[in-house]
C-alpha cells in the first residue's frame, strides 16, 4: 500500500532530551516536508526537502533539524526540545520536486508532548 | 507570499442538509488550491484540488468546489451532509516551495 509512515504516533519527553521523528515514504516521491499542526493556526511548515540531499527551512525551523540522505525517508531532529514544540506532527510527501502544486499524501501524524 | 483564509472555525449542519465551507486565498499568480479533510486522530486526505479550466471541480465523497478569482474565493460544498463527514477541513494553496493551510474548519453534523 502507497503510504507515508511516521513513527512514534505519540510520544511525551522531557525537556532538553533529544528526540527523532521518522518518515518514511514508499512512492518513490521526490518532494517531501514536515508540519507541525496547532489549533488554531492549521498547518505550518517546518522544512521541506525537493531531493536528496535538497533541504530548505519552511516558516517554523527553529529547534528543528532534518535530514535527506535517501529518498525515501526524512527524519525530523529536535536536538533539545522545548515545551513550545509540544504539538501535532505531519511528514507529507509529493511525486514532483514542487510538490505543492499538485498536492500532498500525508501520514497519520505523531502527537509531541513536552513536559 | 500565498495565505488563505478560513472565516468560520466551527459549523454546526443537520444531517441531509446542504454544506458550503468557506475560503478565500491570496497569491500573486494563478492559484494551485486544494480541499483537504482530517478525520479524528488521522491525517489529511485530499478531497480535490483546482490548478485550471473548469471552475468547478469534483471531488472525492461528494464533494466539490467552485473558483471564483473575482472573489479570491474557493469555496467547498456538498449537497447533503452525511454523519460521516464530520472533521476538520483546511483550503490550502500551493506555491512553488510549500503549501499554505488555512486554520481549519471543523464540522459537526447533528442526527
Amino acid at each position: 500500500e502507497a503510504q507515508v509512515t511516521q513513527n512514534p504516533r505519540y510520544l511525551i519527553t522531557v525537556t532538553g532530551k533529544k528526540l527523532t521523528v521518522t518518515c518514511s515514504q514508499n512512492m518513490n516521491h521526490e518532494y517531501m516536508s514536515w508540519y507541525r499542526q496547532d489549533p488554531g493556526l492549521g498547518l505550518r511548515q517546518i522544512y521541506y526537502s525537493m531531493n536528496v540531499e535538497v533541504t530548505d527551512k519552511g516558516d517554523v525551523p527553529e529547534g528543528y533539524k532534518v535530514s535527506r540522505k535517501e529518498k525515501r525517508n526524512f527524519p525530523l531532529i529536535l536536538e533539545s526540545p522545548s515545551p513550545n514544540q509540544t504539538s501535532l506532527y505531519f511528514c507529507a510527501s509529493s511525486p514532483i520536486p514542487q510538490g505543492a502544486l499538485i498536492g500532498y499524501t500525508f501520514g497519520s501524524g505523531t502527537r509531541l508532548t513536552v513536559v | 507570499a500565498q495565505s488563505v483564509t478560513q472565516p468560520d472555525i466551527h459549523i454546526t449542519v443537520s444531517e441531509g442538509a446542504s454544506l458550503e465551507l468557506r475560503c478565500n486565498y491570496s497569491y500573486g499568480a494563478t492559484p494551485y488550491l486544494f480541499w483537504y479533510v482530517q478525520s479524528p486522530g488521522q491525517g489529511l486526505q485530499l478531497l480535490l484540488k483546482y490548478f485550471s479550466g473548469d471552475t468547478l471541480v469534483q471531488g472525492i465523497k461528494g464533494f466539490e468546489a467552485e473558483f471564483k478569482r473575482s472573489q479570491s474565493s474557493f469555496n467547498l460544498r456538498k449537497p447533503s451532509v452525511h454523519w460521516s463527514d464530520a472533521a476538520e477541513y483546511f483550503c490550502a494553496v500551493g506555491g512553488n516551495n510549500d503549501m499554505r493551510f488555512g486554520a481549519g474548519t471543523r464540522l459537526t453534523v447533528k442526527p
